[in-house]
């Protein structure tokens, strides 16, 4: 059964620290993998898009990764900041039909306190 | 700034009301979908579109009904709601391929709806 796990659930850390979350999963075969930033009430945003043949990208203080190998990706998030708060959520596609379904993850909930 | 509106953004109504949740896009995007979201679990797929007069249902069992007359407008019926339709409700669009291959979806800022 393809999946998507995400770890933590949630995460409580200072402004200015760094965090890292991780999504691991079991989809195949492989397409892509994308991190979206969702803030309460509102709609998920695209942060990172990720190919197999790509293993780190970064979007500001953003960085992704991917093992395509042991299928597991982090998001480092680097210098917190108060508006990083949100929940972050891992998105695995398919490439096994025309379709190209979307596997989601149910999210890290990151705080950060001043 | 979003491209993707949706209302209305909250509504409180009570069972057996038929209700429409709007959904446009001025991006052109051929594809759009609606997903379903309950805190803390992931989003489900509940109807998409790959263009005008087609739709599709999702993996999510749905009682609602979508229609797709224009490009830009995705609308979602409930004809009969009932308690456990509350959730909230993402309308999504993307171009080309849109769910497969490495288009990026677009959302909404969602739909709350709570049936009492």
């Amino acid at each position: 059964k393809n999946q998507v796990e995400q770890s933590p659930q949630s995460l409580i850390i200072l402004e200015g620290k760094n965090c890292t979350l991780q999504c691991n999963y079991t989809v195949s075969p492989f397409s892509n993998l994308r991190w979206y930033k969702q803030d309460t009430g509102r709609g998920p945003v695209s942060l990172t898009i990720m190919t197999f043949s790509e293993n780190t990208k970064s979007n500001g203080r953003y960085t992704a990764t991917l093992d395509a190998d042991t299928k597991q990706s982090s998001l480092h998030i680097t210098a917190s900041q108060l508006s990083d708060s949100a929940s972050y959520i891992c998105v695995v596609s398919d490439r096994g039909s025309t379709l190209g379904r979307l596997y989601f993850g149910r999210g890290t909930q990151l705080t950060v306190w001043p | 700034e979003a491209d993707i509106y949706q209302t209305p953004r909250y509504l409180v109504i009570g069972t057996g009301k038929k209700i429409t949740l709007e959904c446009s896009q001025t991006m052109g995007h051929d594809k759009m979908y609606w997903y379903q979201q309950d805190p803390g679990m992931e989003l489900h797929l509940i109807h998409y579109s790959y263009g005008v007069n087609s739709t599709e249902k999702g993996d999510l069992s749905s009682e609602s009904t979508v229609s797709r007359i224009r490009t830009e407008h995705f609308p979602l019926t409930l004809e009969s709601a009932r308690p456990s339709h509350t959730s909230q409700y993402l309308c999504a669009s993307s171009e080309g391929t849109g769910n497969s291959g490495a288009n990026v979806l677009t959302f909404g800022a969602g739909s709350r709806l709570t049936v009492l």
